[in-house]
């Protein structure tokens, strides 16, 4: 089993609907988890950061945590072509607090 | 402010060349890192620097070494390269290198060995 699985997608969504990325883990005991977007020929950048069970709202970005399942998702409200995008689930290993671990990525596409 | 900075931007090697990546950032972060990007693959650490003179090696780091020269710059270096390093190199840095750090991309540095 991977250590971080991502759907690859490509998922497409119209505009103005919810996008639900998600990832699964294998290692329980990892602490921190991520999601970085990453433009097409761009580097990635931090979007949502998570780190207790639950949900953590920052716009129209919605990170969830359920360590108990072993899994992260990424919920975005209201989505525009904008948002078109790979998306990275990343996360904090136990014993290497310092390295991130990341998925392969999901491809999002939001239609016009 | 230029965050990270990466040097080339492109680079084509032959099999068996040595070259040197070039990262640099103005942060002032104490922990840097470099990562491979292949497809389908993520972004794998190839090696880190916690702080200013340490280096610490990632999940592949067969093939590749590092100098964190100063705070400022971490280098990666391929000594003779091989077709299975084409990749796109990504360097990055955080204030501490530690949760809840951010870690900030630098725009990559596309390699292709043949």
């Amino acid at each position: 089993q991977k250590e971080v699985e991502q759907n690859s997608g490509p998922l497409s969504v119209p505009e103005g609907a919810i996008a639900s990325l998600n990832c699964t883990y294998s290692d329980r005991g990892s602490q921190s988890f991520f999601w970085y977007r990453q433009y097409s020929g761009k580097s990635p950048e931090l979007i949502m950061s998570i780190y207790s069970n639950g949900d953590k709202e920052d716009g129209r970005f919605t990170a969830q945590l359920n360590k108990a399942s072993q899994y992260v998702s990424l919920l975005i409200r209201d989505s525009q072509p904008s948002d078109s995008a790979t998306y990275l689930c990343a996360l904090t290993r136990s014993g290497s607090a310092r390295q991130l671990t990341f998925g392969s990525g999901t491809q999002l596409t939001v239609l016009p | 402010n230029a965050g990270v900075t990466q040097t080339p931007k492109f680079q084509v090697l032959k099999t068996g060349q040595s070259m040197t990546l070039q990262c640099a950032q103005d942060m002032n972060h104490n922990s840097m890192y470099w990562y491979r990007q292949d497809p389908g693959m993520g972004l794998r650490l190839i090696y880190y620097s916690a702080s200013e003179g340490t280096t610490d090696k990632g999940e592949v780091p067969n093939g590749y070494n590092v100098s964190r020269l100063n705070k400022r710059e971490f280098s990666l270096r391929l000594e003779s390269a091989a077709p299975s390093q084409t990749s796109v190199y990504f360097c990055a840095s955080s204030e501490r290198g530690a949760p809840p750090d951010t870690q900030y991309f630098g725009p990559g540095t596309r390699l292709t060995v043949l």
